[in-house]
């Protein structure tokens, strides 16, 4: 158990929809970021958040964004959803901006979204 | 971001060691390699990171040529539990990790 919560674990909606994902950073990190792993793209880093701000962007679309509110959750919102945008959504914390003194990540278990 | 080549599959037998490889020829002087791994069904997990010595810890050892243009992931007794997918990462302080397609390994009872 990693320590890093992520909801809901699955997810079912149909293409135009709007979905919301959350993850609760293992307790004390400061830094939340978040990956999107299809079949044929791996692994992709989409964003980084640091104790509320808006830290680095990786290839995140224009119609998914995120935040990290005070008490250090983040959400990841995508919109407009089309059927490639299937994939697991992963969160990951660190303790801080920079991933912590080992360059450690803590995965949570992630959440995999279905577009119908 | 520096890139790294690794295999796309490998094989190893239960209980014998198993040497992951990574080529990174364009690696900087300030780029430490990381290992994460990934079960099925699971996020990545850290194993191990270096920067020019070799590395030991309870899960694995790196061991990194001495010109820093190659490295190798050691799993001294492959079990049945690290079938997984072995991601070698190039990261500067500060920096993203970025995750290639990483080596699938599969471990043979």
């Amino acid at each position: 158990d990693s320590g890093v919560t992520q909801t809901p674990k699955h997810l079912i909606t149909a293409t135009g929809q709007r979905v919301t994902l959350r993850c609760s950073p293992r307790s004390g990190d400061l830094s939340v970021y978040w990956y999107q792993q299809s079949l044929d793209q791996g692994l992709q880093f989409l964003i980084q958040y640091y104790n509320g701000e808006e830290r680095a962007k990786g290839n995140i679309l224009e119609r998914f964004s995120a935040q990290q509110f005070p008490d250090l959750h983040s959400e990841l919102n995508l919109s407009s959803l089309e059927l490639g945008d299937s994939a697991l959504y992963f969160c990951a914390s660190s303790v801080g901006p920079r991933g912590g003194k080992t360059g450690e990540l803590f995965f949570g278990e992630g959440s995999r979204l279905t577009v119908l | 971001d520096a890139k790294t080549t690794q295999p796309n599959s490998m094989e190893s037998n239960e209980e014998e060691p198993v040497h992951l490889p990574c080529n990174h020829s364009t690696i900087s002087g300030t780029d430490y390699i990381h290992w994460y791994r990934q079960l099925p069904s699971q996020g990545p997990e850290y194993v191990i990171h270096g920067l020019t010595s070799n590395v030991n810890n309870r899960m694995a050892s790196l061991a990194i040529a001495e010109d820093r243009k190659s490295s190798t992931l050691i799993l001294h007794r492959a079990t049945l539990r690290d079938a997984a997918v072995y991601y070698c990462i190039l990261r500067d302080v500060g920096n993203q990790f970025y995750f290639g397609t990483g080596t699938s390994l599969t471990v043979i009872p």
